[in-house]
């Protein structure tokens, strides 16, 4: 069964700590992506990663770093957290055809005091 | 650019009826996919449905249609005979042959079911 899974379902960090959040998929898939789900504002991407060590940015990138040393995992950083960065983030994976679609992790709620 | 648009932030629908979830999208590329995903309160992500741009019918999966009219670059989501079990947040996505990489999604529909 194709899975996505992330590191913590619930985080609770203070301002200024550095905050790593790892996404880990078993399908192979060449692109990875982190979102950030406020509400009604959507899904708003972070970053994304085609392929081993390559990284774009997304609409929400300032704050934020990403890392893909291996094709299965991809990590997003918080460098110094911040308050209004207290969000969903969802991490997801596909493949590269536009017709495949994106099979996501199951959340992890930050809430940075 | 590349936008997809709900204009519904709330819906409700009584159970066992049928519930249309508008999704409207632009685009510039020629090719492209449309997805539909439900969120449960729970939080995950659950795909449901995918329709291509030359397809020349509408998808269907079970319960789930989607009305797919290009010309108006429309592409809305029919859930027939509603269950409690649908309430849920509705996302419509987009993604392009030329952009394949990134999806965009819409802010979603909120969907309650009443008993």
């Amino acid at each position: 069964d194709v899975k996505v899974t992330q590191s913590s379902r619930y985080l609770v960090k203070r301002t200024g700590e550095k905050v790593f959040l790892e996404c880990v998929q078993d399908m192979d898939h060449e692109n990875m992506f982190w979102y950030r789900q406020d509400p009604g504002l959507g899904l708003r991407l972070i970053y994304f990663s085609y392929d081993v060590k390559m990284k774009e940015k997304g609409d929400i990138p300032e704050g934020y770093s990403v890392s893909r040393e291996k094709k299965e995992r991809f990590s997003l950083i918080l460098e110094s957290a911040s308050t209004n960065q207290t969000s969903m983030y969802l991490c997801a994976s596909s493949l590269v055809a536009s017709y495949n679609e994106q099979f996501f992790g199951p959340g992890t709620r930050l809430t940075v005091l | 650019a590349q936008k997809i648009t709900q204009t519904q932030p709330g819906m409700f629908v009584q159970e066992k009826e049928a519930v249309t979830l508008d999704c409207t999208y632009d685009t510039s590329d020629p090719s492209y996919g449309l997805f539909w995903y439900k969120q449960p309160s729970s939080g995950e992500m659950i795909f449901l449905i995918y329709q291509g741009s030359y397809d020349q019918q509408n998808a269907t999966e079970g319960r789930y249609s989607l009305n797919f009219q290009k010309a108006r670059k429309s592409a809305n989501l029919v859930i027939s005979a509603s269950q409690l079990g649908d309430s849920a947040m509705y996302f419509c996505a987009m993604r392009g042959a030329n952009t394949g990489n990134q999806f965009y999604f819409g802010t979603g529909t909120s969907l309650t079911v009443i008993p």
